[in-house]
């Protein structure tokens, strides 16, 4: 099993839409998440921390569910230019585990 | 600036060369990590470098490939006899601490062709 798993997409949604990401990981003692995103043959550019209680930052909202082990990430009236991928990042023992990335593509 | 700087940018060479590539960390980031993404892949981790310590080089896919790191500054990443399969956005990233619980800021990487 992968350290960080998440669903490769791509996710092709219309813009105005919600679209939800989840990502599982697998070490129980992971206490720091973080959401990135990056855009075509760009670097990844951290897009949120995820916290215990869930947090939000304008139209994104990260959640963690300790017990299940994923986090997510909802992404509300979709804009076209949150096309990118989106990469789940894990602590794990002394750096960061990433994910392969979910794509994301916000049509007109 | 004050981001993560890479160089080159762009890097084309023959197979069986060797290449170096250079990364400049945040100053007064303790941990730098260097990854490699072929097109369309996901971030394959390589190397990471936190103050004094050892390094952990277990990402590293072989023997041709080695790092270094000047203290808490400049690290270079060095492939010899470079192959066609290592073609690859190569990235730096850096963080403040090494405990895999800070972000990480990542230059904008050293695009590698192989010819």
């Amino acid at each position: 099993r992968k350290e960080v798993e998440q669903d490769p997409g791509p996710f092709n949604v219309p813009e105005g839409a919600t679209v939800a990401f989840n990502c599982t990981y697998s070490n129980s003692a992971s206490q720091s998440f973080f959401w990135y995103r990056q855009d075509c043959r760009k670097e990844p550019k951290l897009l949120m921390s995820v916290y215990s209680s869930g947090n939000e930052d304008g139209r994104f909202t990260a959640q963690l569910n300790r017990a299940s082990q994923y986090i997510s990430l909802l992404i509300r009236d979709s804009k076209l230019s949150d096309s990118a991928t989106y990469l789940c990042v894990v602590n794990g023992a002394r750096k960061l585990i990433f994910g392969q990335g979910t794509e994301l593509s916000v049509k007109p | 600036g004050a981001g993560v700087s890479q160089s080159p940018s762009n890097k084309v060479t023959e197979k069986g060369k060797d290449v170096e590539l250079r990364c400049d960390p945040i100053s007064g980031h303790t941990a730098l990590y260097w990854y490699r993404q072929r097109l369309g892949q996901g971030l394959e981790f390589l190397i990471y470098f936190q103050g004094n310590s050892a390094p952990d080089k277990s990402g590293l896919p072989s023997d041709r490939f080695s790092a270094e790191r000047t203290g808490e500054s400049v690290s270079t990443l060095t492939i010899q006899r470079t192959q066609q399969e290592d073609s690859a956005v190569y990235l730096c990233a850096s963080s403040w601490q090494g405990l895999g619980n800070q972000p990480q800021h990542f230059g904008d990487g050293t695009r590698l062709s192989i010819l």
